[in-house]
Formats: C-alpha cells, sequence, structure tokens
C-alpha cells in the first residue's frame, strides 16, 4: 500500500513569514511528486510538480524533493493571508498504471 | 486551460436511490479519474479509466460503478445510495503520467 504522509497542522505564520510544509512517501520507485492548494470547499488546483532530486522555484514557491530520503517539501516565500488553505503532496506511481497518491493534507493559517 | 466540468455541484438523493455523477473533460486526456474526500480521510481513488470502455478499480471502488463510453466523458455510478456514500466527489483529468486537473466537486448527501 502506497502512503504519502503530511502533518495535518494547521501551520500557522505570520504574513510576510516563510511556510514549510513536508512530505514523506513510501514507494521508494515514485518518480513524479505534485503539490496542490485546496481552498476550503473548492476543489485541488496544482502549484508545483517537481521530478528531480533539488530544488524547484516559482516566484514565491520553492519545492524540494529528496529521494534518497522519500522526502518532499514546499516553502512558501512571503506568506500571505491569501495563501491560508489546505496543502496537498500527491506522489505518482508507476505500478502498471499512473495513479496519484494524495496525503491527507496540512492546514496554513496566514495571520494578518 | 484544461476544464474539468461536473455536472452538478450538490445533490442531495435518498437512500437506495441509484446515483449517476458524470463528468467532462475538453482537452482529449486520455486518463480520468473519480476521487472522494472526507474529513481526515483525504482525497481516496474509487476508480479511473485510462481508454475508453476501459475502468479499473481505485482503493474503494465497493458500492460503485462507472462507466466512459467516449473519451471526454467519466460517469460514477452508485448503484443503490447509502448515507456512507455522503461526501464531496471530485473527477480528475490528466495527460500522461502528467498532473491532474480537477473539476470543482460534488457534494453529495444522501439522506
Amino acid at each position: 500500500q502506497k502512503e504519502v504522509e503530511q502533518n495535518s497542522g494547521p501551520l500557522s505564520v505570520p504574513e510576510g513569514a516563510i511556510a514549510s510544509l513536508n512530505c514523506t512517501y513510501s514507494d521508494r520507485g515514485s518518480q513524479s511528486f505534485f503539490w496542490y492548494r485546496q481552498y476550503s470547499g473548492k476543489s485541488p488546483e496544482l502549484i508545483m510538480f517537481i521530478y528531480s532530486n533539488g530544488d524547484k522555484e516559482d516566484g514565491r514557491f520553492t519545492a524540494q524533493l529528496n529521494k534518497a530520503s522519500q522526502y518532499v517539501s514546499l516553502l512558501i516565500r512571503d506568506s500571505q493571508p491569501s495563501d491560508s488553505a489546505t496543502y496537498l503532496c500527491a506522489v505518482l506511481g508507476y505500478s502498471g498504471y499512473s495513479t496519484l497518491t494524495f496525503g491527507k493534507g496540512t492546514m496554513l493559517l496566514v495571520s494578518p | 486551460d484544461v476544464k474539468v466540468t461536473q455536472s452538478s455541484r450538490y445533490l442531495v438523493k435518498r437512500t437506495g436511490e441509484k446515483v449517476f455523477l458524470e463528468c467532462v473533460q475538453d482537452m482529449d486526456h486520455e486518463n480520468m479519474f473519480w476521487y472522494r474526500q472526507d474529513p481526515g480521510l483525504g482525497l481516496r481513488l474509487i476508480y479511473f479509466s485510462y481508454d475508453v470502455k476501459m475502468k479499473e478499480k481505485g482503493d474503494i471502488p465497493e458500492g460503485y460503478s462507472v462507466s466512459r463510453e467516449k473519451k471526454e466523458r467519466f460517469s460514477l455510478i452508485l448503484e443503490s445510495a447509502s448515507t456512507n456514500q455522503t461526501s464531496m466527489y471530485l473527477c480528475a483529468s490528466s495527460l500522461g503520467a502528467a498532473e491532474a486537473f480537477f473539476g470543482q466537486g460534488t457534494r453529495l448527501t444522501v439522506v
């Protein structure tokens, strides 16, 4: 059974701070990793994806991947109240079919 | 932009009814998925499809079936709705091994 683990939070940070969201996964054969943001009552929307070890930056967001440690993280710089949402880590495995396994999400609260 | 459209935003059905949830995508994606999302349990995969008339069970297929007669449309069927199927249902589509795009969700209440 593939597992993706996230701290449920809430993670509370003040406006302007760096928010760090973490995710571990169990399937060592996983190849692709995604971060989704989900506002309350809405559907998940893709923020970033990462395939290779290291960092990938997109605006205020940085995804970090360490396949040896089976660890993925998302850093949000200069956090804004509008970043308050649940962040879902998703891992794509290749066991015959490509399906995403999601973590349960970390709730982020950014206070003004 | 990819658009995944679910037929209903909110739905209330009675126990024992047959329920159809429809999903349409407009980007010619071969992969389509149905998830349900419940507090504390996260997103769980019910069924998925990689081609027309093809379907595969996900992690929680019991009580559900699916139909994919056309590439752009993927239907989830609750054969006999029960109260434990009250949930948020999310349809998604993807191209190959790329990211999945979600519809707006259907909040189903079974009474």
